[in-house]
């Protein structure tokens, strides 16, 4: 099975500093045969369903604001929000669906307000 | 506009069943592969078991192999999710989620309902 480490588990950053959240997975979800990373960003704030941020890696889901940016490829992954705003206050998770149809979720990030 | 809504969650003995539905509006419900994921309280999110578009593939996580039960009426725009043998472990809010490709087979989920709690208690 496809373990998904994030890290950090938690951190704070003041408002207009950039905030990074790293995601490591046990095994390669970069699918050769069309050059795609099977893995996805989501943002969960208390009280709400999660919501897809990033998706491939580092495509931006409709809607999400552009401070939002994935990279990465085979093992090793960053979200990267690049001017904090204080509605990014949430839970961050990556999800590989590499192993399709199932998918498993990292342990989840919490970002905070510094 | 495009939403999911959970129902059928509530209290329950250990042991005992129950029966989640999900409607779903604003898409073409027989395109998409289903899914439901969980979160126990104060969790993180666990991937619980698909549905494919048609309903001819069903695959589960582990942990409720053999308990749970999904399936879909599409005539309906209806998800379901059989729980059966309920343990401490199963309390959760149910999420259904919809797959992020038409006609995939899963990834990524583009579409979340709100939830519904079950607290597996004696």
């Amino acid at each position: 099975d496809i373990v998904l480490t994030q890290s950090p588990d938690s951190l704070a950053v003041s408002l207009g500093e950039r905030a990074t959240i790293n995601c490591r997975s046990s095994q390669s979800v970069l699918y050769n045969s069309n050059n795609k990373n099977y893995l996805a960003w989501y943002q969960q704030k208390p009280g709400q369903p999660p919501k897809v941020l990033i998706y491939w890696a580092s495509t931006r889901e409709s809607g999400v604001p552009d401070r939002f940016s994935g990279s990465g490829s085979g093992t090793d992954f960053t979200l990267t929000i690049s001017s904090l705003q204080a509605e990014d206050v949430a839970v961050y998770y990556c999800q590989q669906y590499y192993s399709t149809p199932s998918g498993t979720f990292g342990q989840g990030t919490k970002l905070e307000l510094k | 506009q495009v939403q999911l809504l959970e129902s059928g969650g509530g209290v329950v003995q250990p042991g005992r069943s129950l029966t989640l539905s999900c409607a779903a509006s604003g898409f073409t419900f027989s395109g998409f592969a289903m899914h439901w994921v969980r979160q126990a309280p104060a969790k993180g999110l666990e991937w619980v078991a698909v549905v494919s578009y048609d309903g001819s593939k069903k695959t589960y996580t582990d942990s409720v192999k053999g308990r749970f039960t999904i399936s879909r009426d599409n005539s309906k725009n209806a998800l379901y999710l059989q729980v059966s043998s309920l343990r401490a472990e199963d309390t959760a809010v149910y999420y259904c989620a919809r797959d992020g490709i038409y006609h995939g087979s899963g990834s990524y989920y583009n579409v979340w309902g709100q939830g519904t709690l079950v607290t597996v208690s004696s």
